[in-house]
């Protein structure tokens, strides 16, 4: 089934451990995103990538690095994680059409001790 | 600063009652999408509004886009069970030449048999 994949689903990292997330649709849509979902703060726009080859900051960028290594793929890089990271994480895919709405992975929950 | 402010936060009601969530901004919109998201998941879109005053509907869910466009409301009628989750509005901007979308907070919706 076309959709969003997300990988792992779940993390448990020490602090100043690193990680990537991984994050593949196969929907042939040019945007991606991350974001991260906290109790009472909503989705936070971590990183977006409009099309393949860039990829510009979101709302909560510090801590965080991505790439964009192809249409299909954007990966989320944790280089060294503290608690404040800790969090449920989700990719999106989207059309070009502004609006448009987005496809979601069914997240990754990592915790930071 | 939240663009987007849901109420309420929460909500619990019995099966049957009728509820409304609202979705509120000091900025206008070029349109309002209306997603729901279940333990584990990411979010589903459920519904894209796009002309101020209009109403949708999706079975027992009715949604209104207001007329200048900085606000949405959610309208279920006989809430179901099946009807538990989060509900998220959210929104496209263009920031720095590309498309963003801004999530309110969430309400979080149980509907107790």
């Amino acid at each position: 089934n076309a959709g969003v994949t997300q990988t792992p689903k779940f993390q448990v990292l020490k602090t100043g451990q690193s990680m990537t997330l991984q994050c593949a649709q196969d929907m042939n849509h040019n945007s991606m995103y991350w974001y991260r979902q906290d109790p009472g703060m909503g989705l936070r726009l971590i990183y977006y990538s409009a099309s393949e080859g860039t990829t510009d900051k979101g709302e909560v960028p510090n801590g965080y690095n991505v790439s964009r290594l192809n249409k299909r793929e954007f990966s989320l890089r944790l280089e060294s994680a503290a608690p404040s990271q800790t969090s449920v994480y989700f990719c999106a895919c989207k059309l070009g059409a502004f609006d448009s709405p987005l496809h979601f992975g069914n997240g990754t929950r990592l915790t930071v001790t | 600063t939240q663009l987007l402010e849901q109420s309420p936060q929460f909500l619990s009601i019995q099966e049957g009652e009728n509820l409304t969530v609202y979705c509120n901004s000091s900025s206008v919109f070029s349109s309002l999408q209306w997603y729901r998201q279940e333990p584990g998941e990411g979010p589903v879109l459920l519904v894209t509004v796009v002309t101020g005053g209009e109403v949708k509907k999706l079975k027992r869910l009715t949604f209104q886009f207001g007329d200048a466009r900085k606000d949405s409301s959610l309208h279920i009628t006989a809430a179901q069970p099946g009807d538990t989750g989060l509900y998220l509005c959210a929104g496209p901007l263009m920031s720095g030449g590309y498309q963003k979308v801004t999530f309110g907070t969430g309400t979080k919706l149980q509907v107790i048999p």
